[in-house]
């Protein structure tokens, strides 16, 4: 079964400094992975995912996420914070064997200090 | 609309009441979820639909919960004699691509339930 670890519960940085969130996933196959942003009062939106080919992925908002296989991990990435990121970011990892269920990590926080 | 639309957006009702959760998914997408969301936790798979069947329904809690999908586009959570343990976001996404697995999905904003 697929599983996502999201060791951190809040991510705190300050408005123009780098954003990391961090991600490591477990599957049974090779992964396909995926980064969802939740803002208050909101769905779940997706941000970005990895398929297959170049290990570093770009997506909405100015994020991007680089896919790690020998450390099964697929942090995601902003070179410049604003207030703006300030949400619920969830990773997400499925297997390549026919199942369809997204498996997602719990949650990391991100608050962005002006 | 554009997305992923869920009905009630809240729901209060007492323990052991029957509870119905609607979701209309993004026009022309065969593949539709369902999730439930804790507080403090992520998105928990329930059941996942493609076209009128339910393909995988291993996510789903108990023999309480059952879901339907008539005519392949609107679907219907049903929740027989609620529990305290049911209070939590349920989640609707809606996907236009399962054969490949590797399409995103589109959420809906959830419908939030509460039982006393």
């Amino acid at each position: 079964a697929q599983s996502v670890a999201q060791p951190e519960d809040q991510v705190n940085v300050a408005e123009g400094n780098p954003l990391t969130v961090k991600c490591t996933y477990s599957v049974s196959g090779n992964p396909y992975l995926f980064w969802y942003v939740q803002y208050p009062n909101r769905g779940l939106q997706f941000l970005l995912k990895y398929i297959t080919g170049d290990n570093l992925v770009k997506g909405s908002y100015g994020f991007e996420a680089e896919f790690n296989k020998s450390q099964t991990s697929f942090h995601l990435k902003k070179p410049s914070a604003l207030v703006s990121d300030s949400a619920l970011y969830f990773c997400a990892v499925r297997d390549t064997y026919g199942n369809n269920r997204l498996a997602f990590g719990k949650g990391n926080q991100v608050v962005v200090i002006p | 609309g554009a997305g992923v639309s869920q009905t009630p957006s809240n729901k209060v009702t007492e323990k052991g009441k029957y509870v119905e959760l609607r979701c209309d998914p993004i026009s022309g997408h065969t593949a539709l979820y369902w999730y439930r969301q804790s507080l403090g936790q992520g998105p928990e798979f329930l059941i996942y639909f493609q076209g009128t069947g339910a393909a995988d329904d291993s996510g789903l809690p108990n023999d309480r919960f059952f879901a339907v999908r008539p005519e392949g586009s609107v679907s219907t959570l049903k929740i027989q004699r609620t529990e305290r343990g049911d209070s939590a976001v349920y989640l609707c996404a809606s996907s236009s691509d399962s054969f490949t697995n590797t399409g995103e999905l589109f959420f809906g904003e959830g419908s939030r339930l509460t039982v006393l």
